[in-house]
Protein backbone atom coordinates (compact mmCIF):
# COMPACT_ATOMS: atom_id res chain seq x y z
CA UNK A 1 0.00 0.00 0.00
CA UNK A 2 1.93 2.79 -1.17
CA UNK A 3 1.27 5.77 1.30
CA UNK A 4 3.09 8.45 -0.62
CA UNK A 5 2.50 9.07 -5.18
CA UNK A 6 4.27 10.37 -7.71
CA UNK A 7 1.68 10.08 -10.64
CA UNK A 8 4.00 11.74 -13.15
CA UNK A 9 6.39 9.64 -14.06
CA UNK A 10 8.44 12.16 -16.29
CA UNK A 11 8.36 16.23 -16.97
CA UNK A 12 10.35 17.73 -19.72
CA UNK A 13 10.49 21.54 -19.60
CA UNK A 14 12.30 24.39 -21.24
CA UNK A 15 15.35 26.05 -19.58
CA UNK A 16 14.29 28.83 -17.83
CA UNK A 17 10.71 27.92 -17.26
CA UNK A 18 9.08 26.50 -14.20
CA UNK A 19 9.21 22.80 -13.08
CA UNK A 20 6.38 21.60 -11.19
CA UNK A 21 6.40 18.31 -9.72
CA UNK A 22 3.58 17.28 -7.42
CA UNK A 23 3.23 14.44 -4.75
CA UNK A 24 0.15 13.24 -2.71
CA UNK A 25 0.07 10.86 0.60
CA UNK A 26 -2.68 9.40 1.67
CA UNK A 27 -1.24 9.03 5.96
CA UNK A 28 -2.18 11.89 7.76
CA UNK A 29 0.56 11.20 10.57
CA UNK A 30 3.13 12.32 8.11
CA UNK A 31 4.45 15.47 9.04
CA UNK A 32 7.33 16.36 7.56
CA UNK A 33 8.33 15.83 4.15
CA UNK A 34 11.31 15.91 1.85
CA UNK A 35 12.56 15.83 -1.71
CA UNK A 36 15.61 14.21 -2.62
CA UNK A 37 17.21 14.72 -6.27
CA UNK A 38 18.68 11.65 -7.84
CA UNK A 39 21.39 11.52 -10.62
CA UNK A 40 22.51 8.16 -12.43
CA UNK A 41 24.26 5.87 -10.45
CA UNK A 42 24.24 7.99 -7.22
CA UNK A 43 22.31 7.61 -4.30
CA UNK A 44 19.34 9.89 -3.80
CA UNK A 45 20.66 13.92 -2.45
CA UNK A 46 18.49 16.02 -0.16
CA UNK A 47 16.95 19.32 -1.87
CA UNK A 48 14.55 20.55 0.51
CA UNK A 49 12.15 19.83 3.50
CA UNK A 50 8.99 20.97 4.92
CA UNK A 51 7.01 20.51 7.94
CA UNK A 52 3.28 20.05 8.42
CA UNK A 53 3.09 23.67 10.25
CA UNK A 54 4.27 25.27 7.10
CA UNK A 55 2.68 25.62 4.01
CA UNK A 56 5.80 27.02 1.91
CA UNK A 57 9.61 26.21 2.31
CA UNK A 58 11.85 28.44 -0.30
CA UNK A 59 15.61 27.59 -0.36
CA UNK A 60 17.31 29.59 -3.67
CA UNK A 61 15.66 28.35 -7.33
CA UNK A 62 13.37 25.73 -5.23
CA UNK A 63 9.93 26.18 -3.31
CA UNK A 64 7.95 23.11 -1.67
CA UNK A 65 4.41 24.12 -1.43
CA UNK A 66 2.36 21.86 1.48
CA UNK A 67 -1.55 21.97 1.30
CA UNK A 68 -2.48 19.62 4.08
CA UNK A 69 -5.88 19.60 3.63
CA UNK A 70 -5.42 17.97 0.12
CA UNK A 71 -2.78 15.77 1.24
CA UNK A 72 -0.58 17.31 -1.56
CA UNK A 73 2.48 19.09 -1.73
CA UNK A 74 4.73 20.14 -4.89
CA UNK A 75 8.40 21.24 -5.72
CA UNK A 76 8.67 23.94 -7.76
CA UNK A 77 12.26 25.06 -9.82
CA UNK A 78 12.43 28.51 -11.34
CA UNK A 79 13.96 29.11 -13.11
CA UNK A 80 14.62 25.75 -14.39
CA UNK A 81 18.40 24.67 -15.37
CA UNK A 82 19.73 21.73 -17.47
CA UNK A 83 21.71 20.42 -14.24
CA UNK A 84 17.98 19.97 -12.45
CA UNK A 85 17.77 17.11 -15.19
CA UNK A 86 17.39 14.33 -12.53
CA UNK A 87 15.03 11.76 -10.58
CA UNK A 88 12.95 13.65 -8.16
CA UNK A 89 11.93 11.69 -5.27
CA UNK A 90 9.12 13.08 -2.80
CA UNK A 91 9.46 11.57 0.37
CA UNK A 92 7.54 11.62 4.12
CA UNK A 93 8.11 10.92 7.36
CA UNK A 94 6.25 10.95 11.02
CA UNK A 95 7.65 13.16 12.53
CA UNK A 96 11.33 14.83 12.20
CA UNK A 97 13.33 12.39 14.52
CA UNK A 98 11.72 9.23 12.75
CA UNK A 99 13.87 6.52 11.61
CA UNK A 100 11.46 5.69 8.64
CA UNK A 101 11.53 7.63 5.01
CA UNK A 102 8.53 6.72 2.93
CA UNK A 103 9.27 7.87 -0.68
CA UNK A 104 7.24 8.10 -3.86
CA UNK A 105 8.31 6.42 -7.09
CA UNK A 106 9.97 9.47 -8.81
CA UNK A 107 9.65 12.04 -11.31
CA UNK A 108 12.36 12.15 -13.89
CA UNK A 109 12.67 15.71 -14.82
CA UNK A 110 14.15 16.39 -18.39
CA UNK A 111 15.56 20.49 -18.78
CA UNK A 112 16.20 20.78 -22.83
CA UNK A 113 18.43 23.66 -23.60
CA UNK B 1 34.62 13.72 4.24
CA UNK B 2 34.28 10.65 2.38
CA UNK B 3 30.17 9.67 1.73
CA UNK B 4 28.41 6.46 2.37
CA UNK B 5 29.79 3.61 -0.49
CA UNK B 6 28.69 0.02 -1.06
CA UNK B 7 30.12 -2.26 -2.70
CA UNK B 8 29.28 -3.97 -5.19
CA UNK B 9 28.07 -1.30 -7.39
CA UNK B 10 26.24 -4.49 -9.35
CA UNK B 11 25.97 -7.76 -8.82
CA UNK B 12 24.29 -10.14 -11.31
CA UNK B 13 23.56 -13.86 -9.45
CA UNK B 14 21.56 -17.00 -10.22
CA UNK B 15 17.98 -17.56 -8.74
CA UNK B 16 19.19 -19.79 -5.44
CA UNK B 17 22.35 -18.17 -4.96
CA UNK B 18 23.73 -16.02 -2.05
CA UNK B 19 24.49 -12.46 -2.59
CA UNK B 20 26.26 -9.98 0.68
CA UNK B 21 25.99 -6.15 0.00
CA UNK B 22 28.31 -4.35 1.71
CA UNK B 23 27.63 -0.51 2.99
CA UNK B 24 30.55 1.87 4.81
CA UNK B 25 28.72 4.41 6.59
CA UNK B 26 29.92 8.19 6.64
CA UNK B 27 32.66 7.83 9.90
CA UNK B 28 30.85 8.57 13.38
CA UNK B 29 27.32 8.15 11.60
CA UNK B 30 25.71 6.05 14.50
CA UNK B 31 22.56 5.64 12.63
CA UNK B 32 22.17 3.21 9.30
CA UNK B 33 19.54 2.47 7.22
CA UNK B 34 18.99 0.31 4.18
CA UNK B 35 16.59 0.76 1.58
CA UNK B 36 15.62 -0.89 -1.47
CA UNK B 37 14.25 0.14 -4.85
CA UNK B 38 12.33 -2.57 -6.92
CA UNK B 39 12.06 -1.82 -10.65
CA UNK B 40 9.81 1.71 -11.37
CA UNK B 41 8.66 1.55 -8.01
CA UNK B 42 9.13 3.70 -4.76
CA UNK B 43 12.17 3.49 -2.57
CA UNK B 44 11.16 1.03 0.52
CA UNK B 45 12.53 1.29 4.02
CA UNK B 46 14.26 -2.29 5.40
CA UNK B 47 16.20 -1.95 8.24
CA UNK B 48 17.50 0.50 10.37
CA UNK B 49 20.62 -0.21 13.21
CA UNK B 50 21.98 2.25 15.96
CA UNK B 51 25.86 1.59 16.27
CA UNK B 52 25.17 -2.50 16.00
CA UNK B 53 21.64 -2.28 17.02
CA UNK B 54 18.70 -3.31 14.99
CA UNK B 55 16.62 -0.63 16.32
CA UNK B 56 13.76 -1.47 13.50
CA UNK B 57 13.70 -4.30 10.44
CA UNK B 58 9.81 -4.08 9.80
CA UNK B 59 10.68 -3.38 6.77
CA UNK B 60 12.81 -6.74 5.51
CA UNK B 61 10.15 -8.83 3.85
CA UNK B 62 11.02 -12.00 4.88
CA UNK B 63 13.57 -14.14 6.61
CA UNK B 64 15.68 -14.85 3.46
CA UNK B 65 17.49 -11.35 4.07
CA UNK B 66 20.05 -10.88 7.04
CA UNK B 67 21.34 -7.98 8.13
CA UNK B 68 24.45 -7.36 10.26
CA UNK B 69 26.68 -4.29 11.70
CA UNK B 70 29.02 -5.92 14.19
CA UNK B 71 30.97 -3.33 15.36
CA UNK B 72 28.71 -0.33 14.77
CA UNK B 73 30.61 0.75 11.52
CA UNK B 74 29.95 -1.02 8.26
CA UNK B 75 26.89 -3.26 7.57
CA UNK B 76 26.03 -5.98 5.07
CA UNK B 77 23.06 -7.75 3.76
CA UNK B 78 22.98 -11.23 2.85
CA UNK B 79 20.11 -12.38 0.74
CA UNK B 80 20.14 -16.37 0.76
CA UNK B 81 18.63 -18.18 -1.19
CA UNK B 82 17.75 -14.95 -3.83
CA UNK B 83 14.43 -15.06 -5.63
CA UNK B 84 13.82 -13.34 -8.41
CA UNK B 85 11.64 -10.43 -6.95
CA UNK B 86 14.80 -9.90 -5.16
CA UNK B 87 16.42 -7.65 -7.86
CA UNK B 88 16.37 -3.91 -7.67
CA UNK B 89 18.86 -0.75 -6.19
CA UNK B 90 19.48 -1.42 -2.80
CA UNK B 91 20.21 2.20 -1.36
CA UNK B 92 22.28 2.07 2.42
CA UNK B 93 21.79 5.52 4.52
CA UNK B 94 23.57 7.08 7.43
CA UNK B 95 23.21 10.11 10.01
CA UNK B 96 25.06 11.18 12.67
CA UNK B 97 21.34 11.66 14.70
CA UNK B 98 18.77 9.62 14.67
CA UNK B 99 15.81 11.46 12.15
CA UNK B 100 15.61 12.91 8.36
CA UNK B 101 18.94 14.22 7.87
CA UNK B 102 20.07 10.76 5.88
CA UNK B 103 22.93 10.66 3.49
CA UNK B 104 22.51 7.96 0.77
CA UNK B 105 24.73 6.12 -1.31
CA UNK B 106 25.07 5.24 -4.45
CA UNK B 107 23.18 1.76 -3.88
CA UNK B 108 24.02 -1.51 -5.23
CA UNK B 109 22.01 -3.04 -7.99
CA UNK B 110 21.08 -6.80 -7.93
CA UNK B 111 19.85 -8.53 -10.71
CA UNK B 112 18.65 -12.00 -10.22
CA UNK B 113 18.36 -14.25 -13.32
Amino acid sequence: DQQVKQNSPSLSVQEGRISILNCDYTNSMFDYFLWYKKYPAEGPTFLISISSIKDKNEDGRFTVFLNKSAKHLSLHIVPSQPGDSAVYFCAASKGSGANNLFFGTGTRLTVIP
Amino acid sequence: EAGVTQFPSHSVIEKGQTVTLRCDPISGHDNLYWYRRVMGKEIKFLLHFVKESKQDESGMPNNRFLAERTGGTYSTLKVQPAELEDSGVYFCASSQDLGLWQFFGPGTRLTVL
